[in-house]
């Protein structure tokens, strides 16, 4: 398995500014996700992110609200652009599991936007 | 989009008694996966049963998948303390390779 962190793990942001979430994997994987987690709700996958290439959006997520970077196999960044109050969520990013469907989570990033 | 809907959404039992999540879904899969989330955090792996599997254990786990009614159940047995989570199935589809997740049962073991 795949051990995997999220910087920050959470932060209180003003309207209008970005945050950048970096996510960190100890191997090297082929596919990044990223995913929304809104308050009590369940997670719904923002984009996928393939090293070497641009990532591909989810309906309803746009790469100027969320650009993504995918830099190389073992790290990827996501900003929440332009931030507002509906944009306090939990965001996590995940990997695949090499071989397997299953995914690995990263601790996930607490976002609070007043 | 949602495509999973979690049966109940939130489930209260004794330590000891087992525990039934349901899941649905709506289009066609490759496979069906549970996950386990505590307290907000990442999500952890439970369980992964293939479209064309029906039934698989793994510990106290037991999960089974009907693809003609596009359902699922997970089972805890001797529920413990520590299985208090939210509890999630999750789909790969086809074609995809993006998990879509349902809504989650929030269950609570009573000690």
């Amino acid at each position: 398995s795949a051990v995997i962190s999220q910087k920050p793990s959470r932060d209180i942001c003003q309207r209008g500014t970005s945050l950048t979430i970096q996510c960190q994997v100890d191997s090297q994987v082929t596919m990044m996700f990223w995913y929304r987690q809104q308050p009590g709700q369940s997670l719904t996958l923002i984009a996928t992110a393939n090293q070497g290439s641009e990532a591909t959006y989810e309906s309803g997520f746009v790469i100027d609200k969320f650009p993504i970077s995918r830099p190389n196999l073992t790290f990827s960044t996501l900003t929440v652009s332009n931030m507002s109050p509906e944009d306090s969520s939990i965001y996590l990013c995940s990997v695949d599991g090499q071989g397997s469907d299953t995914q690995y989570f990263g601790p996930g990033t607490r976002l609070t936007v007043l | 989009s949602q495509q999973g809907e979690e049966d109940p959404q939130a489930l209260s039992i004794q330590e000891g008694e087992n525990a039934t999540m349901n899941c649905s879904y709506k289009t066609s899969i490759n496979n069906l996966q549970w996950y386990r989330q505590n307290s907000g955090r990442g999500l952890v792996h439970l369980i992964l049963i293939r479209s064309n599997e029906r039934e698989k254990h793994s510990g106290r786990l037991r999960v089974t998948l009907d693809t003609s009614k596009k359902s699922s159940s997970l089972l805890i047995t001797a529920s413990r303390a520590a299985d208090t989570a939210s509890y999630f199935c999750a789909t790969v589809g086809r074609w995809a390779d993006g998990l879509t997740f349902g809504k989650g049962t929030h269950l609570i073991i009573q000690p």
